[in-house]
């Protein structure tokens, strides 16, 4: 069946190390990938965009990978702050047809002072 | 810039009634999608309005519907509400289908 499925477990980690969330995927081919963030009772914030054609993209303190071969993208985030802790969510849009996003479950981060 | 702002924020239901939710899209924006989010998980795609028409939708009953209007402004409408329609609703905006989506806030409904 067609799935995508990020760490299920929260992810806790200390204040300036480099968090690393993953997003796994089967069954689907998309043209790209994106992540946001969630913050507890709010909607989702969109952070980056990576398509099939592009390995990596950087946007400040964020970095997201994405291997095709492997149906896995990286989200990474270094120097963490406190202020990072939040759910973190991966979305395809499985057929590419326009807006029709699957996401994962998210990933719960806490960034410890 | 007004982003996508969605009304009301909580909502309280029984059983077999019917609800309404509104979404005013990200100015500039033509395309509406509609996400249940149950606690814990990943949003789901309800359905999406592109130039007043239902271009797609995702594995939800009849029970949910929806309706774009010509100044892009949404509304989902759920008949029947049941226990399990319990969740945050959200609406996303986008200026076109497949490009970037822009949440709103949400809506907490809770079905008693």
């Amino acid at each position: 069946s067609q799935k995508i499925e990020q760490n299920s477990e929260a992810l806790n980690i200390q204040e300036g190390k480099t968090a690393t969330l993953t997003c796994n995927y089967t069954n689907y081919s998309p043209a790209y990938l994106q992540w946001y963030r969630q913050d507890p009772g709010r909607g989702p914030v969109f952070l980056l965009l990576i398509r099939e054609n592009e390995k990596e993209k950087r946007k400040e303190r964020l970095k997201v990978t994405f291997d095709t071969t492997l149906k896995q993208s990286l989200f990474h985030i270094t120097a963490s702050q406190p202020a990072d802790s939040a759910t973190y969510l991966c979305a395809l849009d499985p057929y590419n047809q326009g807006g029709k996003l699957i996401f994962g479950q998210g990933t719960e981060l806490s960034v410890k002072p | 810039d007004a982003g996508v702002t969605q009304s009301p924020t909580h909502l309280i239901k029984t059983r077999g009634q019917q609800v309404t939710l509104r979404c005013s899209p990200k100015s500039g924006h033509d395309t509406v999608s509609w996400y249940q989010q149950a606690l814990g998980q990943g949003p789901q795609f309800i359905f999406q309005y592109y130039e007043e028409e239902e271009r797609q939708r995702g594995n939800f009953p009849d029970r949910f519907s929806g309706h774009q209007f010509p100044n892009y402004s949404s509304e989902l409408n759920v008949n029947a509400l049941l226990l399990g329609d319990s969740a945050l609703y959200l609406c996303a905006s986008s200026w076109l289908p497949g490009e970037t989506q822009y949440f709103g806030p949400g809506t907490r409904l809770l079905v008693l």
